[in-house]
């Protein structure tokens, strides 16, 4: 069946944006999540969004929601380097019963000072 | 901290051997899930509780995994005769409501030798 798509790797420098892609599979999906994980740690949920919305902002995180396109971004403003981490995207398909997270690859932000 | 709690953070054993880890969720939470990881990957979805009620469970578990919640509060997952292709990190969720987020413990990672 399709995967949750990510890019594996960005690389960004302290102050600037960050910008992380994803493609989910199911349009139908109600839930769509950000999560963080820190090496050797567990994953942090950072933000969700519904699919009745198309943006979400809380404080320095921004979701941009395409469901037409089955697109889900994260934009993270002034990235500091301790947002260095595996961001992980996620979503709840219907055929799941809505039980289940389906999580992407994840993408591998590196903030350089 | 009333986060999900997970025992032990660490495990290494020899193959053959059987392990148990032990998840504490969020309190009040009556959904309790449990997800792998393998290097690289985003976590992958094993079985889910409602209240003591495992509901449903991956073909990734194999009649070699059990999981169990007894009286819906704590939940335990056993792995019998490990083998090498067990190694990962075994995650536990917990959620309020079937539309609520669900928020991640630090896992228990597994190590066979």
């Amino acid at each position: 069946g399709e995967d949750v798509e990510q890019s594996l790797f960005l690389s960004v420098r302290e102050g600037d944006s960050s910008v992380i892609n994803c493609t989910y599979t199911d349009s139908s999906s109600t839930y769509l999540y950000w999560y963080k994980q820190e090496p050797g740690a567990g994953l942090q949920l950072l933000t969700y969004i519904f699919s009745n919305m198309d943006m979400k902002q809380d404080q320095r995180l921004t979701v941009l929601l395409n469901k037409k396109d089955k697109h889900l971004s994260l934009r993270i403003a002034d990235t500091q380097t301790g947002d260095s981490a595996i961001y992980f995207c996620a979503e709840i398909p219907p055929d799941t019963g809505f039980q289940k997270l389906v999580f992407g690859t994840g993408t591998r932000l590196l903030v350089s000072p | 901290d009333t986060g999900v709690s997970q025992d032990p953070r660490h495990k290494i054993t020899k193959r053959g051997q059987n392990v148990t880890f032990r998840c504490d969720p969020i309190s009040e939470h009556n959904r309790l899930y449990w997800y792998r990881q393998t290097l690289g990957q985003g976590p992958e979805f094993l079985t889910y509780f409602q209240n003591e009620a495992q509901l449903e469970k991956s073909r990734l578990l194999s009649d070699r995994f059990s999981a169990e919640r007894p009286k819906g509060s704590f939940s335990t997952l056993e792995i019998q005769r490990t083998e090498q292709g067990d190694s990962a990190m075994y995650l536990c969720a917990s959620s309020f409501a079937l539309d609520q987020p669900q928020h991640f413990g630090d896992g228990t990672r597994l190590s066979i030798l």
